[in-house]
């Protein structure tokens, strides 16, 4: 069974610093990974996908890792602004119906 | 294109009662899914389906039933409501043949509290 998981919890850092979340998964035959992010009470933004034969993807500050055969990714935010405050989730697809199996999240709080 | 929409957006039952939550997308996607989040936690999928006419279960099974009688509707029953029940539900759907593209997309989701 599919077991992910995020470190840390939560985090907290002051506006302009550079930070780095970390996912971690148990099985390695994994389809694709997705981080997103969940604003309070709201849903779930697609924030990057990285298909299995990828290392990286990148999208404006954000640029996410994924090394599969040691069951890592990570998440790196660049010069972080009060408005990146949310909570990331990382989620890997496997199975036979290509379904999510989700971290428990890592609530980010950015400073002014 | 509305992408995902979910109805009701809140719901309080009182233990006992049934409803329905009904999911849309316009996306043409094959595959939907139904999942719950409980706090401090990350989505778990309940059912899920791979076409129109099918389902299957997900991790958290017990105590819902799904339907998907259309292609683009994915209905989630709770048939006797418990409070452990009470939880914030997601729909999400998946899989374009035409852009052969497993990316998920979600709904804003249903928060649904039994008393």
């Amino acid at each position: 069974k599919q077991e992910v998981t995020q470190i840390p919890a939560a985090l907290s850092v002051p506006e302009g610093e550079n930070l780095v979340l970390n996912c971690s998964f148990t099985d390695s035959a994994i389809y694709n990974l997705q981080w997103f992010r969940q604003d309070p009470g709201k849903g779930l933004t697609s924030l990057l996908l990285i298909q299995s034969s990828q290392r990286e993807q990148t999208s404006g500050r954000l640029n996410a890792s994924l090394d599969k055969s040691s069951g890592r990714s990570t998440l790196y935010i660049a010069a972080s602004q009060p408005g990146d405050s949310a909570t990331y989730l990382c989620a890997v697809r496997s199975g036979s119906a290509r379904q999510l199996t989700f971290g428990s999240g890592t609530q980010l709080t950015v400073l002014p | 294109n509305a992408g995902v929409t979910q109805t009701p957006k809140f719901r309080v039952l009182k233990t006992g009662q049934s409803m329905t939550l009904l999911c849309a997308q316009d996306m043409n996607h094959e595959y939907m899914y139904w999942y719950r989040q409980d706090p401090g936690m990350g989505l778990r999928l309940i059912h899920y389906s791979v076409g129109e006419g099918t389902t299957a279960k997900g991790e958290v099974p017990d105590g819902y039933n799904v339907s998907r009688l259309k292609k683009q509707n994915f209905l989630l029953g709770l048939e006797s409501a418990a409070p452990s029940q009470t939880s914030v539900y997601f729909c999400a759907s998946s899989y374009s043949v035409q852009r052969s593209s497993y990316e998920q997309y979600f709904g804003p989701g249903t928060r649904l509290t039994v008393t």
